[in-house]
């Protein structure tokens, strides 16, 4: 499979507990983004980056999220203290370097849920 | 991020109709419009996109429009079937992509 790929797919974990999700774009994609969504919402735009740099973290991003793409390949999105509200789906995407105009890949998601 | 209006949140049409979804926006510096269709529990998935050089785009039986000067594009699904029944998601771009809350499209058969 050459697609978007996001481990795990679910995630059960207890409050203030923290977690870790890992992202594996396509290959030869330098953008990266994460999005979470609720349930009845589109997906909301959390941080993006461009190789390893994260170049922006929506204000939705918290102090107790943090992304990182050390190599520019695969990422992973940590979360501290996890709180009920933090229950999402939480969505990966890729795209080439190639102008704006490229479509974004999604990955399957990884569901969390906050006990 | 930006704001995409889109309606109407839910709809219901008889199978062979036709559906509309319209999203409007105010960022004037986004140039791609893509459409996503997102059935439950798995990801969304591209269905069609317009650029903004184009007015309209032809996919089989669904088609997009795009009005930059009123900031407002729409998709329009004719001959609809069960299997189209779905959330589809409007969205723009500049770097990121900004969606609209999503439309919930029962098809009745």
């Amino acid at each position: 499979d050459t697609g978007v790929s996001q481990n795990p797919r679910h995630k059960i974990t207890k409050r203030g507990q923290n977690v870790t999700f890992r992202c594996d774009p396509i290959s030869e994609h330098n953008r990266l983004y994460w999005y979470r969504q609720t349930l009845g919402q589109g997906p909301e735009f959390l941080t993006y980056f461009q190789n390893e740099a994260q170049l922006e973290k929506s204000r939705l991003l918290s102090d107790r999220f943090s992304a990182e793409r050390p190599k520019g390949s695969f990422s992973t999105l940590e979360i501290q203290r996890t709180e009920q509200g933090d229950s999402a789906m939480y969505l990966c995407a890729s795209s080439p370097q190639a102008g704006l105009d490229t479509e974004a890949f999604f990955g399957q998601g990884t569901r969390l849920t906050v006990v | 991020g930006e704001n995409v209006e889109q309606h109407p949140s839910t709809l219901s049409v008889q199978e062979g109709d036709s559906a509309v979804i319209k999203c409007t926006y105010s960022d004037s510096a986004s140039n791609y419009f893509p459409w996503y269709k997102q059935e439950l529990g798995k990801r969304p998935q591209l269905i069609i996109d317009i650029r903004s050089n184009v007015g309209e785009k032809k996919d089989q039986r669904i088609a997009v429009t795009l009005n930059k000067t009123a900031k407002h594009f729409s998709l329009h699904i004719t001959e609809t079937q069960p299997e189209d029944s779905a959330v589809y998601f409007c969205a723009l771009r500049d770097y990121k992509l900004s969606f609209g809350a999503g439309t919930t499209v029962t098809v009745r058969a």
